[in-house]
């Protein structure tokens, strides 16, 4: 079975300072990877994904994540935030195995102070 | 752009109540989910669905069944509510096949009191 471990629930940021949120799976054959971001009182919105070739993931909003298979990591980077990136951020897998199901992690709050 | 609407942004109900919460899409996806999510917990998946009158468990079905009578269709039902089911509750379509991953609705939290 897939899971998805993102170690930080809180992630507190000045404005334009870099932001990294680290997402962590466990699973046995080949992944599709997403990260979602969640504003206040919204649905999520798909941020990027990676299902297959380079490794380096462009989203919106100026974010990137990096597939790293033999650390099975896929963590999320914005080089400098807004303000208007306070928001939640939930990493997800799927796998063949899983069709389209997608896992979630438990999701990191971003607070940007300006 | 693919829409998913959920019926309410807000519901209060009472304990033992029958409650039912709609998901419409409108772009023709033949996947459709239904998650609850909670602080920590991020999003759980309850019931989902690859196609009419289709229906799987996901990880936390218990007390929750859901019906797929019409493709843009998925409603979730709570038989009988319970304080513990108060939470904020998230639709989702995909289309078949296809790992574009999901187009969520705006959810619906519940409040059981």
């Amino acid at each position: 079975a897939q899971s998805v471990t993102q170690l930080d629930s809180q992630v507190p940021v000045f404005e334009e300072a870099p932001v990294e949120l680290r997402c962590n799976y466990s699973s046995s054959v080949s992944v599709y990877l997403f990260w979602y971001v969640q504003y206040p009182n919204q649905g999520l919105q798909l941020l990027l994904k990676y299902l297959s070739g380079s490794t380096l993931v462009k989203g919106i909003n100026g974010f990137e994540a990096e597939f790293n298979k033999s650390q099975t990591s896929f963590h999320l980077r914005k080089p400098s935030v807004h303000i208007s990136d306070t928001a939640e951020y939930f990493c997800a897998v799927s796998d063949q195995a899983a069709g389209n199901k997608l896992t979630f992690g438990g999701g990191t709050r971003v607070l940007v102070k300006p | 752009d693919v829409k998913v609407t959920q019926s309410s942004r807000y519901l209060v109900k009472r304990t033992g109540e029958k409650v039912f919460l709609e998901c419409v899409q409108d772009m023709d996806h033949e996947n459709m989910f239904w998650y609850r999510q909670d602080p920590g917990l991020g999003l759980r998946l309850i019931y989902f669905s690859y196609d009419v009158k289709m229906k799987e468990k996901g990880d936390i079905p218990e007390g929750y069944s859901v019906s797929r009578e019409k493709k843009e269709r998925f409603s979730l039902i709570l038989e009988s509510a319970s304080t513990n089911q108060t939470s904020m509750y998230l639709c989702a379509s995909s289309s078949g096949g296809r790992l574009d991953g999901y187009t969520f609705g705006s959810g619906t939290r519940l409040t059981v009191v």
